[in-house]
């Protein structure tokens, strides 16, 4: 597709189960980006790749968030003994530009999984 | 940390109407990104801004960004109700690939 793609739109789980949640970038982007929402919030960021390597992690709020992109498209982030507080619309976005090619490209986003936590 | 704040928090206009959003950092500014939120959807990129003193307009909309790099005004001429939404301004760190810093956003709802 033309635009960035998110996984499954919604998902419920129940507190302590693990979650993977997929995005599939605009194909030849670069930079992938995954983003929490909180309600009424702006997007908190969570990671960034560059390709397949995890250039920053420094905003994953517990070791219980993992992300991959194993072959520098599609990622994953997983989400281990799910708990109430991680409830939140999880946002992808990705980018022609690269970490060290100032190109001026904007971040694209996809529509966001809103995971719930019961 | 940067951060951003946006104001008002929320705004509602009749149709027709022109109206502003502001959106001032703590910090300098590199980059200065302006995107539109519909309820359960992602974000949508309306412009970018990098230089200080820079305007761009993209049909009714118009973004600034002050010498100073420091604060950014979203300007919309002649409301309509396709308008409506949530309108967030993000701050990069350096470069244009770095992670974003978002303000919380404005709520923008358009009356007939």
């Amino acid at each position: 597709g033309a635009g960035v793609s998110q996984s499954p739109r919604y998902k419920v789980a129940k507190r302590g189960q693990d979650v993977a949640l997929r995005c599939d970038p605009i194909s030849g982007h670069v930079s992938l980006f995954w983003y929490q929402q909180a309600l009424g919030q702006g997007p908190e960021f969570l990671t960034y790749f560059q390709n397949e390597a995890q250039l920053d992690k420094s905003g994953l709020p517990s070791d219980r968030f993992f992300a991959e992109r194993p072959e520098g498209s599609v990622s994953t982030l997983k989400i281990q003994r799910t708990q109430q507080e991680d409830s939140a619309v999880y946002l992808c976005a990705s980018s022609l530009g690269s970490w060290f090619l100032d190109s001026n490209q904007p971040q694209h986003f996809g529509d966001g999984t809103r995971l719930s936590i019961l | 940390s940067q951060e951003l704040e946006q104001s008002p928090q929320s705004l509602i206009v009749q149709e027709g109407k022109n109206l502003t959003i502001n959106c001032t950092s703590s910090k300098t500014l590199y980059g200065l990104y302006w995107y539109k939120q519909k309820y359960g959807e992602g974000l949508i990129f309306l412009m970018m801004l990098q230089k200080g003193g820079e305007e761009k307009s993209h049909e009714k909309i118009t973004a600034k960004l002050d010498e100073k790099k420091q604060q950014s005004s979203l300007h919309i001429t002649a409301s309509q109700p396709s308008h409506a939404g949530i309108y967030l301004c993000g701050a990069g760190d350096t470069g244009t690939a770095s992670k974003l810093t978002f303000g919380t956003g404005t709520r923008l709802q358009v009356t007939l």
